[in-house]
């Protein structure tokens, strides 16, 4: 499968535990996405990569969200001292960009997300 | 910032009826507009996308959608249901860094 993959799929965790989620895009994709998903709602953008570099942060993301993708390849997700309200569907995507593949926007592939429960 | 509304929220549909889902944005510049589908216990797929050219697109599975400038609107079509495609569609608005904005989302479900 030659698709983003997400691991681990679920994660129970107790509130104030720090969890780590990562994240393998497509190989050739130099764009990496981090969105969460909450019961009801659509997808809400937390942040992006352009191969290493870490270029917007929504305002979703506090201070215990940090995110890195150290070799422009995998990316890792870390939530510190988690809070009942950090559950939810934490999903990953990649894309080709306009440096690699021309200046039209480029569809985003989706991972299968990983499921944060906080109890 | 951009928004995306989806106003259909749940919609029920017997087999071979037609469907169409509303999907409105605010955004003031150029958009690039996407339909994504979740099938049940599966991760989001492009359904079909418009960056420019015929306001018009057909995507898979016999679906199009219909960009409208002037009323900010990208509704998605389908002539015939089928079981299959019972789902959950996202409407998703993206601008120059492709960063998506999503709606809330449309629960189709099909009935045999």
């Amino acid at each position: 499968d030659t698709g983003v993959s997400q691991n681990p799929r679920h994660k129970i965790t107790k509130r104030g535990q720090n969890v780590t989620f990562r994240c393998d895009p497509i190989s050739e994709h130099n764009r990496l996405y981090w969105y969460r998903q909450t019961l009801g709602q659509g997808p809400e953008f937390l942040t992006y990569f352009q191969n290493e570099a870490q270029l917007e942060k929504s305002r979703l993301l506090s201070d215990r969200f940090s995110a890195e993708r150290p070799k422009g390849s995998f990316s890792t997700l870390e939530i510190q001292r988690t809070e009942q309200g950090d559950s939810a569907m934490y999903l990953c995507a990649s894309s080709l960009d306009y440096v690699v593949a021309g200046p039209s926007p480029h569809e985003q592939f989706f991972g299968p997300g990983t499921r944060l429960t906080v109890l | 910032a951009q928004s995306v509304s989806q106003h259909n929220h749940h919609v029920i549909l017997s087999e071979a009826a037609s469907l169409e889902l509303g999907c409105n944005y605010s955004y003031g510049g150029t958009v690039n507009l996407f339909w994504y589908v979740q099938y049940p216990g599966q991760h989001l797929q492009l359904l079909l996308k418009y960056f420019s050219g015929d306001p018009l697109v057909k995507g898979i599975k016999g679906f199009e959608a219909e960009f409208i400038k002037s009323k900010f609107s990208f509704n998605l079509r389908k002539p015939s249901v089928q079981w299959s495609d019972t789902a959950e569609y996202f409407c998703a608005v993206g601008t120059n860094t492709d960063k998506l904005t999503f709606g809330t989302g449309t629960r189709l479900q099909v009935f045999p």
